[in-house]
């Protein structure tokens, strides 16, 4: 199972661009690199997912190296209503998915 | 489309008493899964389900039991309830795979916020 690694917390403030990066030294040839969002009282909710180079949607973009030991969440302009954990998630068809700790990302205003 | 829909939201119990959390899903999912969240230790597997009939023990699994006998549903069974089984529950579910992209895309619940005294 590949473990992650991220940062507890990081804080912004409003209209910056955010980055939050996950170390996944262990990762296998067909894992795929998910992140979610949760918001408190609420369950995480799926953003993004890739699997090498470059992916975007209309919520975030995510960066993966070449040797994908690495990925970082690209929130650009974030806002108050960004405030929220944001996990990262490694696994391919695997049964158990296990996630990290999170990083708790504080927009300020 | 409900997506995964958990009962109770709130529960208070006292040591020694059972309970079970109930979690259903209407995406036809076969992947059906438990997660606790503590503070501090992220999303902790308690255990999961690959289809009706299938369970198997996660990373944190003492205490808990679970059945699958419908694609739907996979209840979650506290049989004694310990203080340190205070906790907020998540049940998630995901489609077939098939080893595609779609292996990590987990729906969650909304969370059962348990307390044991």
């Amino acid at each position: 199972l590949a473990k992650t690694t991220q940062p507890i917390s990081m804080d912004s403030y409003e209209g910056q661009e955010v980055n939050i990066t996950c170390s996944h030294n262990n990762i296998a040839t067909n894992d795929y690199i998910t992140w979610y969002q949760q918001f408190p009282s609420q369950g995480p909710r799926f953003i993004i997912q890739g699997y090498k180079t470059k992916v975007t949607n209309e919520v975030a973009s995510l960066f993966i190296p070449a040797d994908r030991k690495s990925s970082t969440l690209s929130l650009p302009r974030v806002s108050l209503s960004d405030t929220a954990v944001y996990f990262c998630l490694v696994g391919g068809s695997a049964r158990q998915l296990t996630f990290g700790s999170g990083t708790q990302l504080t927009v300020l205003p | 489309n409900a997506g995964v829909t958990q009962t109770p939201k709130f529960q208070v119990l006292k040591t020694g008493q059972s309970m079970t959390l109930q979690c259903a899903q209407d995406m036809n999912h076969e992947y059906m899964s438990w997660y606790r969240q503590d503070p501090g230790m992220g999303l902790r597997l308690i255990h999961y389900s690959v289809g009706a009939g299938i369970t198997d023990q996660g990373e944190v699994p003492n205490g808990y039991n679970v059945s699958r006998s419908t694609t739907e549903d996979f209840p979650l069974r506290l049989l004694s309830a310990a203080p340190s089984q205070t906790s907020v529950y998540f049940c998630a579910s995901r489609p077939p795979t098939g080893g595609t992209s779609g292996a990590n895309v987990l729906t969650f619940g909304a969370g059962s916020r348990l307390t044991v005294l």
